[in-house]
């Protein structure tokens, strides 16, 4: 399976700043995934991200607050604009073998909005 | 109703002990089924992937999948203390790569 990595790990910030996250992954993936997983709460697809288009956002998701970017078949940014408390949550991002159909997930950045 | 219904109550078992996980989905074009194990702080590793209905066993682990009735099974044989995660069912329908997930089962195997 393929080795995700997210940065950063974890993070602190106030309300109305913006935090950029960034998943790399050691292959080249057609398929990226960004999720949210807040407490208590089912793990939520925010966004598909393909290379060399925009990406598709889940109903309840846009673009202006989560805006993803995709510059290559290696990596991919989730930012979190305009951040308020009910942005706490955890981020991850995650890759789909196209041979298997089955999904990989990177260690998640854990967000605290103040 | 719920996608995907996981009873997320905390589970304590001693060691040894069968763990048995569940979950009850409502959309019947969900054709692919997962198991992830959630260690504190770590993101969902795969466990288990199986296709439509039956049964798949790995080493301790077997999965069931029953679509008629629309629900899942994991069970966990000799539990060790290592298993002691959080467990979360997925699924997906065929030709879609948008996973719905249960909550999520505590699990605690004490020693």
């Amino acid at each position: 399976s393929a080795v995700i990595s997210q940065k950063p790990s974890r993070d602190i910030c106030q309300r109305g700043t913006s935090l950029t996250i960034q998943c790399q992954v050691d292959s080249q993936v057609t398929m990226m995934f960004w999720y949210r997983q807040q407490p208590g709460q089912s793990l939520t697809l925010i966004a598909t991200a393909n290379q060399g288009s925009e990406a598709t956002y889940e109903s309840g998701f846009v673009i202006d607050k989560f805006p993803i970017s995709r510059p290559n078949l290696t990596f991919s940014t989730l930012t979190v604009s305009n951040m308020s408390p009910e942005d706490s949550s955890i981020y991850l991002c995650s890759v789909e073998d196209l041979d298997s159909n089955e999904q990989f997930f990177g260690p998640g950045t854990r967000l605290t909005v103040l | 109703q719920k996608e995907v219904e996981q009873d997320p109550g905390p589970l304590s078992v001693p060691e040894g002990a069968i763990v048995s996980l569940n979950c009850t989905y409502s959309n019947s074009a969900f054709q692919y089924f997962m198991w992830y194990r959630q260690y504190s702080r770590k993101g969902p590793e795969l466990l288990m992937y199986t296709y439509s209905s039956g049964n798949k066993e790995d080493g301790r682990f077997t999965a069931q999948v029953d679509k008629s009735s629309k629900y899942i099974s994991l069970f966990i044989r000799d539990s060790q203390p290592s298993d002691s995660a959080t467990y979360l069912c997925a699924m997906s329908a065929s030709g879609n790569n948008r996973l719905a997930f249960g909550k999520g089962n505590q699990v605690v195997v004490i020693p």
